[in-house]
């Protein structure tokens, strides 16, 4: 059974970092396309951030250069490194596998206020 | 990457069918078949309820279907009922290889 729990979420200043985390199992991270994608408050969903199988990264504009997607063979998890983190990141955010996102986690609350 | 385009609430009487469009461009919607539908309740993380445009996952009923035509994508859910009440959301995958979702749909069942 494939299952994604998320973590590492909290509340942070405007400017601070934060590493979330997603432990996977049932299947391999690191032969999957695995994805971050957040939800506002009381907004839709919006991808953030893509690892492929080969291990090339892509994202968003919007956190393009301040969030970094990476993943453990070794563990199975993937993470996302956020940095310089604004007002407007605050979010739940999911881990979730393949362009059509057949599992998800639970989801992180992320939090950004001073 | 512009988010594609879903009415932002329908509804309907339990039983009834309703249909949920999906539009966007050659280069999302209507270039590729990696079009999915995902249903979210209120606080809950969302499900995968429709897959390369016409696919339904394992366990989710054969009331949801989808279909796609240019570049609008469109999921109907017949029979409904109260617990269909939900938001949807549709993505596509994007000729830049990454992904791009609606902006969400809300369903009343009246």
């Amino acid at each position: 059974e494939v299952q994604l729990v998320e973590s590492g979420g909290g509340l942070v200043q405007p400017g601070g970092s934060l590493r979330l985390s997603c432990a996977a199992s049932g299947f391999t991270v690191s032969s999957s396309y695995m994805f971050w994608v957040r939800q506002a408050p009381g907004k839709g969903l919006e991808w953030v951030s893509l690892i492929y199988p080969g291990g090339g990264t892509d994202h968003a504009d919007s956190v393009k250069g301040r969030f970094t997607i990476s993943r453990d063979s070794s563990t199975n998890t993937l993470y996302l490194q956020m940095s310089s983190l604004r007002v407007e990141d605050t979010a739940v955010y999911y881990c979730s596998r393949e362009f059509y996102l057949d599992s998800w986690g639970q989801g992180t609350l992320v939090t950004v206020s001073s | 990457q512009s988010a594609l385009t879903q009415p932002a609430s329908v509804s309907g009487s339990p039983g009834q069918s309703i249909t949920i469009s999906c539009t966007g461009t050659s280069s999302d919607v209507g270039g590729y078949k990696y079009v999915s539908w995902y249903q979210q309740h209120p606080g809950k993380a969302p499900k995968l309820m429709i897959y390369e445009v016409s696919n339904r996952p394992s366990g989710v009923s054969n009331r949801f279907s989808g279909s796609k035509s240019g570049n609008t994508a469109s999921l109907t859910i017949s029979g409904l009922q109260a617990e269909d009440e939900a938001d949807y959301y549709c993505s596509s995958y994007t000729s830049s290889s990454t992904l791009v979702f609606g902006g969400g749909t809300k369903l009343t069942v009246l």
